[in-house]
């Protein structure tokens, strides 16, 4: 299958401060990327899809003022949590889909902790 | 209804069994259709896609799906203790079937 990836793998801030993530397609390129989040024991959580050169489309009740996507190329994504939160603090998995298959790729995630 | 809907388990199997793992989904997800395996603390992986009537194996992996019956299953030959973890289910949506619907997962434990 296609890969995905992600940095950082996990990462510790303090409340206040932003954080961003890298979501990269390795060997394809991705039209469309996704941005979820996971908290213990819960399913994956939807939050915003964006397609290269396009705002993102968040999902109901995720602000984009705090979750800043941008996908600036076919093969790069990024998320920056701004002003984080300890609440902020989960699991955030990128996906990525592209070609004619049309299948959805997951990056390995992202723990944050923010203390 | 849920738009893809998984019985959330646990369903224990001894090693060697045949796990059946069930889906089903409402009108508004399209034709397209995935499983997921997730291990606990790591990401989702894609472990089959399945787009049209029928049956699709893969290895130890058979897909299934009835869309008349808006039923999607996955059987897993010979399980294995590896095999334990979640299992998602989902389907495409929305117009064009663009956004991916995910269930909530099965968690699947193999004894040894």
């Amino acid at each position: 299958g296609a890969v995905v990836s992600q940095h950082p793998s996990w990462v510790i801030c303090k409340s206040g401060t932003s954080v961003k993530i890298e979501c990269r397609s390795l060997d394809f390129q991705a039209t469309t990327m996704f941005w979820y989040r996971q908290f213990p024991k819960q399913s994956l959580m939807l939050m915003a899809t964006s397609n290269e050169g396009s705002k993102a489309t968040y999902e109901q009740g995720v602000e984009k003022d705090k979750f800043l996507i941008n996908h600036a190329s076919l093969t790069l994504s990024t998320l920056t949590v701004t002003s984080a939160h300890p609440e902020d603090s989960s699991f955030y998995i990128c996906s990525a889909r592209g070609g004619t298959g049309g299948e959805q790729y997951f990056g390995p995630g992202t723990r944050l902790t923010v203390t | 209804q849920k738009e893809v809907e998984q019985n959330s388990g646990p369903l224990s199997v001894p090693e060697g069994a045949i796990a059946s793992l069930n889906c089903t989904y409402s009108d508004r997800v399209s034709q397209s259709f995935f499983w997921y395996r997730q291990y606990s603390g790591k990401s989702p992986e894609l472990i089959m896609s399945i787009y049209s009537n029928g049956d699709k194996e893969d290895g130890r992996f058979t897909a299934q799906l009835n869309k008349a019956s808006q039923y999607v299953s996955l059987l897993i030959r010979d399980s294995q203790p590896s095999d334990s973890a979640t299992y998602l289910c989902a389907g495409r949506a929305g117009a064009g079937g663009f956004k991916t619907i995910f269930g909530a997962g099965t968690r699947l434990f193999v004894k040894a």
